[in-house]
């Protein structure tokens, strides 16, 4: 399974554009991007998946070059509410996925 | 209700003492997995069932710790002789699975054990 890089933490303020990097220098051909988030004593929550180039939900935008080594989570405009830990994964959807968490990037958003 | 839903929430018991978490996934959800994670840290990968069975166990850390799943819904965990080290949160994620599954995991609140 391809390790992933990403930073330990950021911070930004209200109605800022945040963008975290993620490095999946190993990722293989069959390799999907799933970005996840975390609030305080929940479960993370599923945000946004991609394979290649660009994929927009009502949430946040993945943009994947085309060597497919690294992807960034754009989270427009953040609020408050937005503070969380954010995980990059990597992982082949086949009957033997499972998604390996690293320690994530914890975005602090301030007023 | 709709989500994971995980048993119970918080347990704190004594070292040596054996626990079970129950994890109750989405209804019609083939795919389970067990996460534990410690303060500041990601989740840690324990186990993955896909229906009853355990296909892939290998992020169990020793022989202390089980899971079954015997109908393909409900799981539990198991732990005998806890150890203090063994305190974190226990997560539990359901997913489709199967073909034409996006791999989108839902995980449940967690089970925060305490080993005194």
């Amino acid at each position: 399974l391809a390790k992933t890089t990403q930073p330990i933490s950021m911070d930004s303020y209200e109605g800022q554009e945040v963008n975290i990097t993620c490095s999946h220098n190993n990722i293989a051909t069959n390799d999907y991007i799933t970005w996840y988030q975390q609030f305080p004593s929940q479960g993370p929550r599923f945000i946004i998946q991609g394979y290649k180039t660009k994929v927009t939900n009502e949430v946040a935008s993945l943009f994947i070059p085309a060597d497919r080594k690294s992807s960034t989570l754009s989270l427009p405009r953040v609020s408050l509410s937005d503070t969380a830990v954010y995980y990059c994964l990597v992982g082949a959807m086949d009957s033997s996925y499972k998604l390996i968490f690293g320690s994530g990037t914890r975005l602090l958003v301030r007023p | 209700g709709a989500g994971v839903s995980q048993t119970p929430s918080n347990k704190v018991t004594e070292k040596g003492k054996y626990v079970e978490l129950r994890c109750d996934p989405i209804s019609g959800h083939t795919a389970l997995y067990w996460y534990r994670q410690s303060l500041g840290q990601g989740p840690e990968f324990l186990i993955y069932f896909q229906g009853t069975g355990a296909a892939d166990d290998s992020g169990l850390p020793n022989d202390r710790f089980f899971a079954v799943r015997p109908e393909g819904s409900v799981s539990t965990l198991k732990i005998q002789r806890t150890e203090r080290g063994d305190s974190a949160v226990y997560l539990c994620a359901s997913s489709a699975g199967g073909q034409g599954n996006t791999g989108e995991l839902f995980f449940g609140e967690g089970s925060r054990l305490t080993v005194l």
